[in-house]
């Protein structure tokens, strides 16, 4: 089946730096790739979406300087939280459509900024 | 994408079925309703999705009512490692999105 790899699985980081999470496709070609936050006990809400070659859409509210998506390939997304703040410490989860497959998650990156 | 409501949370004893129901009342002809679930601190996972006609795989089953309003999942013998919350989602794949909804917290009981 499809599968989404998704790295790092948690990272720690300061205040005021940056960290970027990466969305490989191992299987498949992902030609659009989502991007949601999760907080503690509340679902997942979408953040954005990338489309390889071209530039994300971002939802309503979404800070598009703070979360630089990149979609250079179709086999890998990045989302790169800049400026990092602890309000910005959450689940992060991509995911993609694999047209044999349906939606494909990757196993999520618990983000915490100290 | 047309809306779910799903119970916040259900229990459901260990060794038997598991019925999730959920309310997609203004779900569109070309909509597909998708089940995930979600296992705490994991990306979620595929369970089942159909169209119009009731659908079995290893996981579960779901049975979608004849108006499309409606649909329910079955975990047909629940063990502990069923507890995660499930998602039920209306997929327009011209939109494309998926939409979250609050999902039904189910917690197997020994």
């Amino acid at each position: 089946g499809a599968v989404v790899s998704q790295h790092p699985s948690r990272v720690i980081c300061k205040s005021g730096t940056s960290v970027k999470i990466e969305c490989r496709s191992l299987d498949f070609q992902a030609t659009t790739m989502f991007w949601y936050r999760q907080f503690p006990k509340q679902s997942l809400m979408l953040m954005a979406t990338s489309n390889e070659g071209s530039k994300a859409t971002y939802e309503q509210g979404v800070e598009k300087d703070k979360f630089l998506i990149n979609h250079a390939s179709l086999t890998l997304s990045t989302l790169t939280v800049t400026s990092a703040h602890p309000e910005d410490s959450s689940f992060y989860i991509c995911s993609s459509l694999a047209r044999d497959y349906g939606y494909t998650f990757g196993s999520g990156t618990r983000l915490t900024v100290v | 994408d047309a809306k779910t409501t799903q119970p916040p949370s259900m229990d459901c004893a260990e060794g038997r079925a598991a019925n999730l129901p959920c309310n997609h009342s203004t779900i569109s002809g070309n909509e597909y309703v998708y089940w995930y679930r979600q296992i705490h601190s994991q990306g979620p996972q595929y369970i089942i999705h159909g169209l119009k006609n009731n659908e079995t795989n290893e996981m579960a089953s779901l049975i979608i009512t004849e108006d499309r309003k409606s649909s329910t999942l079955i975990l047909p013998h629940a063990t502990l490692r069923d507890t995660a919350v499930y998602y039920c989602i209306v997929v327009n794949f011209g939109n494309e999105k998926l939409t979250f909804g609050t999902g039904t917290r189910l917690t197997i009981i020994p």
